[in-house]
């Protein structure tokens, strides 16, 4: 079965500061991994996604991620935390035509 | 190109009425996925979909629930005998297989 895990439902950051989304996953196949940020009463957008190539992705507003096999995980950074970073979080993978969403991390960013 | 339209936008049924909520993908994706989210929850996946053909309802609740995507016109989630536990905010992405494009999403509010 596939999962995943998004470790800190709650995370606060100051501004100019590196953010740091930690997820970890468990898939049986080599995984497709997305991150989406979610703005309040808003839809999910993709942020990026990784689908085997490059290990370390990068996405949109400064945003990456590097997929780490060894350690099953897909953390995602971003070197200098601006306030409109300010949303939820979701990272999420893909098996088959099944996507698994973790449960979020909302970022805090403060001035 | 127009992304994944959802309508309403925000829903108000009483107690025991129905709610339709509709959900238009992207043009040329033929798999639709709903998900519902509460307050201070990730997204719970419900149902997949094609065209004419549920894949997958593995997350909907057995009773009072029922989703459709016809061949022609928008996908419907639909609520029958709607409960104050069914307040949330309904989410449907369409996919042309590799990721996903959210809606906006429907709250709805049962009072």
């Amino acid at each position: 079965a596939q999962s995943v895990t998004q470790l800190g439902s709650h995370v606060s950051v100051s501004e100019g500061a590196l953010v740091l989304l930690r997820c970890n996953y468990s898939s049986s196949v080599p995984p497709y991994l997305f991150w989406y940020v979610q703005y309040p009463n808003q839809g999910l957008q993709l942020l990026l996604k990784y689908t085997s190539a490059a290990t370390l992705v990068k996405g949109i507003n400064g945003f990456e991620a590097e997929f780490k096999k060894s350690e099953t995980s897909f953390h995602l950074t971003k070197p200098s935390a601006h306030m409109s970073d300010a949303a939820e979080y979701f990272c999420a993978v893909r098996s088959g035509n099944q996507f698994y969403f973790g449960t979020g991390t909302s970022l805090t960013v403060i001035p | 190109n127009a992304g994944v339209m959802q309508n309403p936008r925000h829903l108000v049924r009483r107690r025991g009425q129905e709610a339709r909520l509709r959900c238009s993908p992207m043009k040329g994706h033929s798999h639709v996925y709903w998900y519902r989210q509460l307050p201070e929850e990730g997204l719970k996946f419900m149902v997949y979909l094609q065209k004419e053909n549920i894949i997958d309802e593995s997350g909907m609740p057995k009773e009072r629930f029922s989703a459709e995507f016809p061949k022609e016109g928008p996908s419907i989630l639909r609520i029958q005998q709607v409960v104050r536990g069914d307040s949330a905010a309904y989410f449907c992405a369409s996919s042309p297989l590799d990721e996903q494009y959210f809606g906006p999403g429907t709250r709805l509010t049962v009072t």
